[in-house]
């Protein structure tokens, strides 16, 4: 069973709108959360990386969230734009982050932003 | 800086051929970690390396290989080719094995493998 569990799957939404993507974790002992945006065609590039102790981190016009008691991140997308349309994929590490094969990622939610 | 590269991008191959996938790293980064993602599972991890040595495996099978070299650049191979592995194959480049909080992972574009 995935460890790392994102909704929605896909959401659509119109130019100029927020939104807002969750992932939930059972990954235990927790280190640390990363949120992840990947354009159609290109590798995935960091938003932003929290650690357990962190409740909010901001980038640009993405903001993600952390409530590590409840294991739930939420990623807030501000006036979204055309270029936001892409996967947004939520990982989390072990405690023990020695080896970048101990990342769990969540399947992604598909985000189309339309005009 | 240059990102991390890797060729090709796309690959057609036929069951059980065999292919070779090639990763550079962004100069300096010692660690290069490979991922396979599909539409169904997401990004699997495949396997991680540092300075030349394979430290970390994930859950595929032996068909499945991979290698570092002394430049930091990676290659992965896959023999005897399943339908199954028609997928995005993705390698990361780190400048440390340390996946802390204060480190992060650089993503090539990926190679799109296709078997027919």
């Amino acid at each position: 069973k995935n460890q790392v569990e994102q909704s929605p799957q896909s959401l659509i939404i119109l130019e100029g709108k927020n939104c807002t993507l969750q992932c939930n974790y059972t990954v235990s002992p927790f280190s640390n959360l990363r949120w992840y945006k990947q354009d159609t065609g290109r590798g995935p590039v960091s938003l932003t990386i929290m650690t357990f102790s962190e409740n909010t981190k901001s980038n640009g016009r993405y903001t993600a969230t952390l409530d590590a008691d409840t294991k739930q991140s939420s990623l807030h997308i501000t006036a979204s734009q055309l270029s936001d349309s892409a996967s947004y994929i939520c990982v989390v590490s072990v405690e023990t982050t020695d080896s970048w094969g101990k990342l769990q990622f969540g399947a992604g939610t598909q985000v189309v932003v339309t005009p | 800086k240059a990102g991390v590269t890797q060729t090709p991008r796309y690959l057609i191959k036929t069951r059980g051929q065999q292919v070779t996938l090639s990763c550079s790293p962004i100069s300096g980064h010692r660690s290069v970690s490979w991922y396979q993602q599909t539409p169904g599972q997401g990004l699997q991890f495949l396997f991680e390396y540092f300075s030349e040595t394979q430290r970390n495996k994930g859950n595929f099978p032996g068909r499945f290989s991979g290698r570092q070299f002394s430049n930091s650049r990676s290659e992965m191979n896959v023999s005897t080719l399943e339908l199954g592995d028609s997928a995005l194959y993705l390698c990361a480049s780190s400048p440390t094995d340390l996946a802390g909080a204060y480190n992060e992972q650089f993503f090539g574009p990926g190679t799109r493998l296709t078997v027919l």
